[in-house]
């Protein structure tokens, strides 16, 4: 299983640009990369996934390099209500035991 | 669609008592799977399910119990719970887990006294 390292913490100011990078070093060739966000007493959300390049939807960019041992989530112009905590998973379609790590605690101030 | 649906919400249980908390999908998900999460931790996984009378451990398996008889159904068991159960528990579903999200529930937070 690749495993991920995330910043524990992170502080922003409303409307600023928050990038969330996630290592995982050992990454395999198969794998894809999940980013979730989770608000307190509320089970984690999906927010975006990616295996390579730039992936974009309505809420978020993810960045995979070429050699994918990193990912980079951003969130353009972020509100208060972006406040939580943000998971990088990356997972094997061979393998089905998907495991979160600790998470990144993102904390936007007005 | 109500999505992922876990029952109950919240439980106190004495030490040595069992109970099942209860998860429901209706968005006919093959995977399924159980996690919990500790205050200020991240989220661990205890059991999952590849589809109806496939179970396969996580990381944190002991203590617990799972079937899964139902495509819909994935009941968690506590055979005897002990003070170190007590958590917030969490239920998520996937159409095709490495290419679809997890769905996950609201939860159920659970004391052992």
């Amino acid at each position: 299983l690749a495993k991920t390292t995330q910043p524990i913490s992170m502080d922003s100011y409303e409307g600023q640009e928050v990038n969330i990078t996630c290592s995982h070093n050992n990454i395999a060739t198969n794998d894809y990369i999940t980013w979730y966000q989770q608000f307190p007493s509320q089970g984690p959300r999906f927010i975006i996934q990616g295996y390579k390049t730039k992936v974009t939807n309505e809420v978020a960019s993810l960045f995979i390099p070429a050699d994918r041992k990193s990912s980079t989530l951003s969130l353009p112009r972020v509100s208060l209500s972006d406040t939580a905590v943000y998971y990088c998973l990356v997972g094997d379609p061979n393998n089905n035991d998907m495991r979160f790590g600790a998470g990144t605690r993102l904390t936007v101030k007005p | 669609n109500a999505g992922v649906t876990q029952t109950p919400k919240f439980q106190v249980l004495k030490t040595g008592q069992s109970m099942t908390l209860q998860c429901a999908q209706d968005m006919n998900h093959e995977y399924m799977s159980w996690y919990r999460q500790d205050p200020g931790m991240g989220l661990r996984l205890i059991h999952y399910s590849v589809g109806a009378g496939i179970t396969d451990q996580g990381e944190v398996p002991n203590g617990y119990n799972v079937s899964r008889s139902t495509t819909e159904d994935f009941p968690l068991r506590l055979l005897s719970a002990a003070p170190s159960q007590t958590s917030v528990y969490f239920c998520a579903s996937s159409y095709s887990l490495h290419v679809s999200p997890l769905h996950f529930g609201n939860g159920t937070r659970l004391t052992v006294t």
